[in-house]
């Protein structure tokens, strides 16, 4: 399944780099997120966008700068990112942001922060 | 008191076995309600939405008990290819989902 599509698939950086995380849906829907995943966790949410605004920012810290230029691509700018930033990150999109349609997730991208 | 909690496992079944896990959660209005499976270092994957009357798909079962705030999902014949990780998603808050942790299922032959 490729509806939504996720680069790269792995991702190492040092501390002082600047990367960015690449998003695509191709499922028509309206609502994007970023989620964070790491070990023994649930997932956490960090950003949500509806139509192309920001509608969540769940206290990520200004390291993560999230863009979303429109409702099919969404973007993960980081940067002086630290060891413990190290986890998966996946992107989900859904039909809105009602909570009542499921979320539909790319393949993530496992950043190691060195 | 977690959000949405889920018994962590590992359920270690034999083939062919049924097995059944729970998942609660806090907020009494929630209203949506889904299962998603998810694979080694791979992404979470839509299982099954879980209706009020509860609802079965295949071998799996979800059902719903807003009573006592918990939903269960239910597989039976349990195959090799089952042995993941299932997440439960509750969408507590408004339009907020929340995941569980996760239970992990093993089924071994």
């Amino acid at each position: 399944e490729t509806g939504v599509t996720q680069t790269p698939r792995h991702l190492v950086m040092g501390m002082t780099n600047k990367k960015s995380l690449k998003c695509e849906q191709h499922l028509g829907h309206n609502a994007m997120y970023w989620y964070k995943q790491s070990a023994k966790k649930p997932l956490e949410l960090m950003f949500v966008y509806n139509f192309k605004e920001q509608t969540e920012n769940n206290s990520v810290p200004s390291r993560f700068s999230p863009e979303c230029p429109n409702s099919s691509h969404l973007f993960l700018h980081l940067h002086t990112l630290q060891p413990e930033d190290s986890a998966l990150y996946l992107c989900a999109s859904s039909q809105d942001i009602q909570g009542s349609s499921p979320l539909h997730f790319g393949n993530g991208t496992r950043l190691t922060v060195t | 008191r977690k959000e949405v909690e889920q018994d962590p496992g590992p359920f270690n079944v034999p083939e062919g076995a049924t097995v059944a896990f729970n998942c609660t959660y806090s907020n009494s209005a929630s209203q949506s309600f889904f299962w998603y499976r998810q694979d080694c270092r791979k992404e979470p994957k839509l299982l099954m939405s879980v209706y009020s009357s509860g609802n079965e798909d295949g071998r799996f079962t979800a059902q719903l008990n807003r009573a006592s705030q918990y939903i269960s999902l239910l597989i039976r014949d349990s195959k090799l290819s089952d042995s993941a990780t299932y997440l439960c998603v509750v969408n507590e808050y408004g339009n907020k989902l929340v995941f569980g942790a996760g239970t992990i299922l093993r089924v071994k032959s």
